[in-house]
C-alpha cells in the first residue's frame, strides 16, 4: 500500500468546514484513498472513499487531485462530535482482485473541533 | 455497527492465563479482523480470515492464534498471556464490493498484570 503523510493536528470552529489534507505521492492506479476516523476510546469509523472522481455522501466530501497525488477530506459544517483522529488509507480496491488484507493505520491527523 | 459486538469489553487477567476474545457478526460477512492498538502506534493487525476455518497471520501476530469454526464467530486466543499484550484490541468485518470498506466493533480493553 502506498504511503500516506498527514498534519498531526489541526483544529476548526464549530460550525465551519474542516479541510483535512492528505499527501499520497506514490499511489498506484489501483489504490483507492479511503477516510476514517476514530473518536475517543471507540472503534475506527468508515467514512468515504475514492479512487479519481471527486465523493460525496452524507458524512462527507472527498476531493482528489488530478495527478491522485494528495487528496482532501471535507467536513462541510464541522460539530463538537467531529473532533477524532482522521486516518487517510491507500490501498488496493476489489475491483483489482486485492484490498482483502488488513488496513495500515499510520498516526492520522488529531482534529479538534472548538465551540 | 454492521452487527458486530465484542466480549468480553473489559477483562483483566494474570501473567501467564489463557485469555480468548470473542468477535461476532450478524451479517454473514467473509472477511474478518483482528487488531490491536497500542498509545503511540496506530491499529496494528494481528490476523485476519477469509472464510471458515480459513486464517493468516497480520503484521503482529506472534503469541496469537485464531480460529474461526462459523461464519458469524472469530475467536482470538493468547495462549500464555503477558505484559506486552496488554491493549485495546478491535475486530473489524469488510463489506465486500466496490470499496471494500472494513467497519469496527467497539473494542475490548485487556489488562495484563
Amino acid at each position: 500500500d502506498a504511503k500516506t503523510t498527514q498534519p498531526p493536528s489541526m483544529d476548526c470552529a464549530e460550525g465551519r468546514a474542516a479541510n483535512l489534507p492528505c499527501n499520497h505521492s506514490t499511489i498506484s492506479g489501483n489504490e483507492y484513498v479511503y477516510w476514517y476516523r476514530q473518536i475517543h476510546s471507540q472503534g475506527p469509523q468508515y467514512i468515504i472513499h475514492g479512487l479519481k472522481n471527486n465523493e460525496t455522501n452524507e458524512m462527507a466530501s472527498l476531493i482528489i487531485t488530478e495527478d491522485r497525488k494528495s487528496s482532501t477530506l471535507i467536513l462541510p459544517h464541522a460539530t463538537l462530535r467531529d473532533t477524532a483522529v482522521y486516518y487517510c488509507i491507500v490501498r488496493v480496491g476489489s475491483y483489482s482482485g486485492g484490498g482483502a488484507d488488513g488496513l495500515t493505520f499510520g498516526k492520522g491527523t488529531h482534529l479538534i473541533i472548538q465551540p | 455497527d454492521a452487527g458486530i459486538t465484542q466480549s468480553p469489553r473489559h477483562k483483566v487477567t494474570e501473567t501467564g492465563t489463557p485469555v480468548t476474545l470473542r468477535c461476532h457478526q450478524t451479517e454473514n460477512h467473509r472477511y474478518m479482523y483482528w487488531y490491536r492498538q497500542d498509545p503511540g502506534h496506530g491499529l496494528r493487525l494481528i490476523h485476519y480470515s477469509y472464510g471458515v476455518k480459513d486464517t493468516d497471520k497480520g503484521e503482529v501476530s506472534d503469541g496469537y492464534s485464531v480460529s474461526r469454526s462459523k461464519t458469524e464467530d472469530f475467536l482470538l486466543t493468547l495462549e500464555s498471556a503477558t505484559s506486552s499484550q496488554t491493549s485495546v484490541y478491535f475486530c473489524a468485518i469488510m463489506a465486500s464490493g466496490r470499496g471494500n470498506e472494513q467497519f469496527f466493533g467497539p473494542g475490548t480493553r485487556l489488562t495484563v498484570l
